[in-house]
């Protein structure tokens, strides 16, 4: 099996900047992307393709790779941004899903 | 817009069976792939099982293999979950989401991610 491994939770003040890594073996050749989950709802993808950020994002979200560790940072973190951040990659077949095991931010 | 909207979840013996559904619409679903994720309370997303645009090509995660069947029905837009054998463990939220595939030249390798997800549907084996 294949395991992304991430921090159990970070926490920040307001306007901080906050990071929240990721690491797996296979990420030197996949991509990483991150999906942000607010209580109740399902989740939202703020990273994709390690760094790019789809329309509608906030450019206080941003990504990065680098070996076997990728970064979501949010500079200047905000109160709404409170919620639990999981990475997403695959193994190195491609056919193996693997969701990192989440971290929850909060920013107080 | 793009929408998806799951359905079929509820409470179940252990053992039981229970078919997920999952209706999309705002998008040419016949075009991509397709996805379902589950997450335990209060635990991590978990991914489930994907299928191809023409279901020929199908992975599940281990935990799952051998008891739950993925399918689709392009002419009615629609996704499922056929859930045999159920467990204590597979009591979650079950998500459908919608699989964006590309190609990237540098890695040398099609990668794919949900890109849009349902609200969920909630399983409970008890």
């Amino acid at each position: 099996s294949y395991e992304l491994t991430q921090p159990p939770s970070v926490s920040v003040s307001p306007g901080q900047t906050a990071r929240i890594t990721c690491s797996g073996d296979a990420l030197p050749k996949k991509y990483a992307f991150w999906y942000q989950q607010k209580s109740g709802q399902a989740p939202v993808l703020v990273i994709y393709e390690d760094i790019k950020r789809p329309s509608g994002i906030p450019e206080r979200f941003s990504g990065s790779s680098s070996g076997t560790m990728a970064t979501l940072t949010i500079s200047g973190a905000q109160v709404e941004d409170e919620a639990d951040y999981y990475c997403y990659s695959t193994d190195s077949s491609g056919n193996l899903w693997v969701f990192g095991g989440g971290t929850k931010l909060t920013v107080l | 817009q793009v929408q998806l909207v799951e359905s079929g979840g509820g409470l179940v013996k252990p053992g039981g069976s229970l078919r997920l559904s999952c209706a999309a619409s705002g998008f040419t679903f016949r075009d991509y792939y397709m996805s379902w994720i589950r997450q335990a309370p209060g635990k991590g997303l978990e991914w489930v099982s994907y299928i191809s645009s023409s279901g020929t090509s199908i992975y599940y995660a281990d935990s799952v293999k051998g008891r739950f069947t993925i399918s689709r029905d392009n002419a009615k837009n629609s996704l499922y979950l056929q859930m045999d054998s159920l467990r204590a463990e597979d009591t979650a939220v079950y998500y459908c989401a919608r699989v964006r595939r590309e190609y990237s030249y540098g890695y040398g390798y099609y990668f794919n991610y949900m890109d849009v997800w349902g609200k969920g549907t909630s399983v409970t084996v008890s």
